[in-house]
């Protein structure tokens, strides 16, 4: 168990510009969540994967942000046109119990 | 919608020392789960502790310990012998059942920065 692991740990972004996050997750976990964090505050859940389909996305922030599962094994989240708003670290988490999440380290975004 | 509350933004206490951090919710669900998480500087959300509503004893985890007080919709978390590794923010979290195949979302208090003093 090597834990649920994001790349890049940092992305430095230039307003505009489509930014690309990858989260692996725990290799027995079926669920899979996307959620964002900022400055001084707890982390706002955005999506959720069970396998390979995206069961909930509605609070996703807008329709820039897209998130993926391909058969099921990794999770992207795209971020496209990026804004200084969108400045917050994402972090990913999975679980096979549906009570006991496992975070990532998360990915810091800065959009200059 | 559920919210979270945390009134403590920061706490310290000395190594050994016993510390309280406090947390209330709002919610109409009679069923649901509470939790502690901590991040440390190395920003890795790591679950502390975790309680059913629908259960009436409190859990303990080792050092940690909680006071749930559902009719008051209180949630504090008891820390005993005090860690410098306990340094992190924790977090309150709250979860409510969902309907089939919908998502566990967390839903997360603003936390608390506690600082263990040696």
């Amino acid at each position: 168990d090597t834990g649920v692991s994001q790349d890049p740990r940092h992305k430095i972004t230039k307003r505009g510009q489509n930014v690309t996050f990858r989260c692996d997750p725990i290799s027995e976990h079926n669920r899979l969540y996307w959620y964002r964090q900022t400055l001084g505050q707890g982390p706002e859940f955005l999506t959720y994967f069970q396998n390979e389909a995206q069961l909930e996305k509605s609070r996703l922030l807008s329709d820039r942000f897209s998130a993926e599962r391909p058969k099921g094994s990794f999770s992207t989240l795209e971020i496209q046109r990026t804004e200084q708003g969108d400045s917050a670290m994402y972090l990913c988490a999975s679980s096979f119990s549906v009570e006991k999440l496992f975070f990532g380290s998360g990915t810091q975004l800065s959009v200059l | 919608a559920q919210t979270v509350t945390q009134s403590q933004p920061e706490m310290s206490v000395q190594e050994a020392e016993t510390v309280t951090l406090s947390c209330t919710y709002d919610t109409s669900e009679n069923n649901y789960y509470l939790f502690w998480y901590k991040q440390p500087p190395s920003r890795q959300m790591i679950l502390v502790i975790r309680q059913e509503a629908y259960k009436q004893q409190n859990a303990t985890e080792n050092r940690f310990s909680v006071n749930f007080q559902k009719a008051a919709k209180s949630f504090s978390l008891k820390i005993s012998d005090s860690q410098l590794g306990d340094t992190a923010m924790y977090f309150c979290a709250f979860m409510k059942p969902p309907a089939l195949g919908s998502a566990r979302q967390l839903t997360f208090g603003s936390g608390t920065q506690l600082t263990v003093l040696p």
